[in-house]
């Protein structure tokens, strides 16, 4: 249903690293900025990463971003209990003239 | 320390209207790009639409669920943006949140708590 296309969950135990997938098309991912959005249960979403790569000040450099073609993926290593989140892929779509998300990853650290 | 703060959600019945309010601080509200973006268990998080600052022209934008039932405002004076939403039906239930920035140029970088909107019968 979401324009942008991420496992429903992942899962992984303290101190791994864990990658979550976002799949897109050429009108948003294959042509635009990806960012990523954290949201604790309870809370708003909060920014990760933003311009595919970029972390803003306060954000632990254990989170990652990369992109290639119309896929992104956000990398967290050294996984911690409190990462245990919602994860929330999203770009601007040409077509649709606005940004769109992905339906978002439930992150379980077992 | 920036602080968005969303008001005005409530119940209304299909076809109403409801204002919703968020009130900045701690950034230069006139600057800021302001985003509205609802979240529903069922679709997720959803844009809703943007007003850009003065500076950049003042451009509103809307998703086209909402085009032409909901306008964006903002009274730079009062560091606030409005989200006007006529005609409400069911499928606007959902949490709003007012968030700063662009999704392309800065992600958007600083949500509010949300205010909930419930539209039913």
């Amino acid at each position: 249903q979401s324009v942008l296309t991420q496992p429903p969950s992942a899962s992984g135990t303290p101190g791994q690293r864990v990658t979550i997938s976002c799949s897109g098309s050429s009108s948003n991912i294959g042509s635009n900025y990806v960012s990523w959005y954290q949201q604790l249960p309870g809370t708003a979403p909060k920014l990760l990463i933003y311009r595919n790569n970029q972390r803003p000040s306060g954000v632990p450099d254990r989170f990652s971003g990369s992109k290639s073609d119309t896929s992104a993926s956000l990398a967290i290593s050294g996984l911690r209990s409190e990462d245990e989140a919602d994860y929330y892929c999203a770009a601007w779509d040409d077509s649709l003239s606005g940004p769109v998300f992905g339906g978002g990853t439930k992150l379980t650290v077992l | 320390e920036v602080q968005l703060a969303e008001s005005g959600g409530g119940l209304v019945k299909p076809g109403g209207s409801l204002r919703l309010s968020c009130a900045g601080s701690g950034f230069t509200f006139s600057n800021a790009w302001m985003n509205w973006v609802r979240q529903t268990p069922g679709k997720g998080l959803e844009w809703v639409g943007r007003i850009k600052s003065k500076a950049d022209g003042g451009t509103i934008d809307y998703a086209a669920p909402v085009k032409g039932r909901f306008t964006i405002s903002r009274d730079d004076s009062k560091n606030t943006v409005y989200l006007q939403m006529n005609s409400l039906k069911t499928e606007d239930t959902a949490l709003y949140y007012c968030t700063t920035g662009s999704i392309t140029i800065t992600g958007f970088d600083y949500w509010g708590q949300g205010t909930l909107v419930t539209v039913s019968s």
